[in-house]
């Protein structure tokens, strides 16, 4: 069985924190990790991919980090606003297969102004 | 910006009864996916077409499920008879297939499924 864990479930912070989540994933057969965030009554929306261990990618506010030889990813957001409040999914893909996502159960962020 | 369209975005339908989802793509994507997702888990593949084949339907419950992409573009996703279990919300994605690229996947607003 293929697992993508996420950690934590949630997580409430104030306007201003900075907060960071866990997406582990297996470290064999790796060929892509993903991350998505997903609004209420929206759909998600890609914020990155990445494919290189050692791999870091930024966007604004938001950054995230790879290690494919453990087998785990952070995504990190500096200074929240409410505006981040979001779920926030990772998801990983196979070499070899036909780019089939498997996804974690996602972090719920909050953030309180 | 493309996007990738579905409807309903709601649907309440009883138990027993059938339901059809439906999803267009963004132009020029090749391959469709169509994922559940059940309130506290991840999204999860149901099926994924390349084109108009079928690649991956190794998770749809095909005695009461069938998906279908006639022309390689939009997409139905059926249920046949519902049960209160498929309450969930139901997503359709596309993306581009190009050999050694991990394309990233462009997602619908999804149907939201009751089952009463």
């Amino acid at each position: 069985i293929l697992n993508v864990e996420q950690s934590p479930q949630s997580l409430h912070v104030q306007e201003g924190d900075s907060t960071n989540f866990t997406c582990s994933f297996p470290s064999s057969n790796f060929y892509a990790l993903h991350w998505y965030r997903w609004e209420t009554a929206k759909s998600p929306e890609a914020l990155f991919v990445m494919t290189l261990n050692g791999d870091e990618k930024k966007k604004g506010r938001i950054s995230a980090t790879l290690n494919t030889k453990e087998g785990y990813s952070y995504l990190y957001i500096k200074g929240s606003q409410p505006e981040d409040s979001a779920t926030y999914l990772c998801a990983w893909s196979s070499s070899g297969g036909y780019n089939k996502l498997i996804f974690g159960a996602g972090t719920r962020l909050a953030v309180h102004p | 910006e493309a996007e990738v369209a579905q409807s309903p975005r709601y649907k309440i339908t009883e138990k027993s009864q059938a339901v059809a989802f439906w999803c267009d793509p963004i132009s020029g994507h090749a391959t469709l996916y169509w994922y559940r997702q059940i309130l506290g888990q991840g999204p999860e593949l149901l099926v994924q077409f390349q084109d108009e084949s079928v690649v991956d339907d190794s998770q749809l419950p095909k005695d009461r499920f069938s998906a279908e992409r006639l022309k390689g573009v939009d997409s139905t996703l059926k249920i046949q008879p519902a049960e209160l279990g498929d309450s969930a919300m139901y997503l359709c994605a596309s993306s581009l297939w190009r050999t050694g690229v991990p394309d990233g996947y462009t997602f619908g607003s999804g149907t939201r499924l009751t089952v009463v």
